[in-house]
């Protein structure tokens, strides 16, 4: 079945600092990917999606590469600012149809300290 | 645009009781809706996929009688836990898609039902 692995947490960075985030995938055929992102006691807020390969997907200084040839989607910002300390979630859904179950990835915590 | 509530954002019940936690689309209508149920420091676990006007599909694992879903309209699913019990407190997220709004496959998630259960 689909699945998704991302680089396992907490990551911790001062302000200022380049964040990556590694993401790959298995799945069939040609899903869809995307990054989530979690504050503390909220729901999920959609960072960011590609839906091809060699997309790009971009949000608030936030950007990833749709990479079918390594099956990646890694999250990258050049300089993360303590407002960005959060859980972030990437996923991938693979249906056809009406159906758009998400399969998502354990989720990295990352704190950015000032 | 694409936002979804959740009503109640957190409640505190007796056990045995039964608790509704609604989910709503604000501003586009949703085909499908999803509930997710989030450990602490943990992923979502998928629970069910409702689409409007059918019954819902519920995970491997996931008691149905438990759980009951209901998904009235393209707008509004509801969640309810019967006879609820300590281990049932958890996070609760919804989320929705595949509407006119964004016919694709993106998601998009209520801020999420904290549920204690005394």
């Amino acid at each position: 079945g689909d699945s998704v692995t991302q680089m396992e947490g907490p990551v911790t960075l001062s302000e200022e600092a380049f964040l990556t985030i590694n993401c790959t995938y298995t799945a069939t055929g040609y899903p869809s990917l995307f990054w989530y992102v979690q504050y503390p006691g909220e729901g999920l807020q959609l960072l960011l999606k590609a839906t091809k390969a060699d997309d790009k997907g971009s949000n608030k200084g936030f950007e990833a590469t749709y990479r079918k040839e390594t099956t990646s989607f890694h999250l990258e910002k050049g300089s993360v600012q303590v407002s960005d300390s959060a859980v972030y979630f990437c996923a991938l859904t693979n249906s056809g149809g009406s159906n758009y179950k998400l399969t998502f990835g354990k989720g990295t915590l990352l704190t950015v300290n000032p | 645009g694409a936002v979804v509530s959740q009503h109640p954002s957190w409640v505190i019940c007796k056990s045995g009781t039964s608790v509704k936690i609604e989910c709503r689309s604000l501003d586009f209508q949703a085909t499908t809706m999803f509930w997710y149920r989030q450990f602490p420091k943990q992923s979502l676990m998928l629970m069910a996929t409702s689409n409007e006007g059918s019954k819902a599909t519920y995970e491997q694992g996931v008691e149905k009688d438990k759980f009951l879903i209901n998904h009235a309209s393209l707008t509004l699913s509801t969640l309810t836990v019967t006879s609820a019990h300590p281990e049932d407190s958890s996070f609760y997220i919804c989320s929705a898609g595949g509407g006119l709004a964004d016919p694709g496959d993106t998601q998009y998630f209520g801020p999420g039902t904290r549920l204690t259960v005394l």
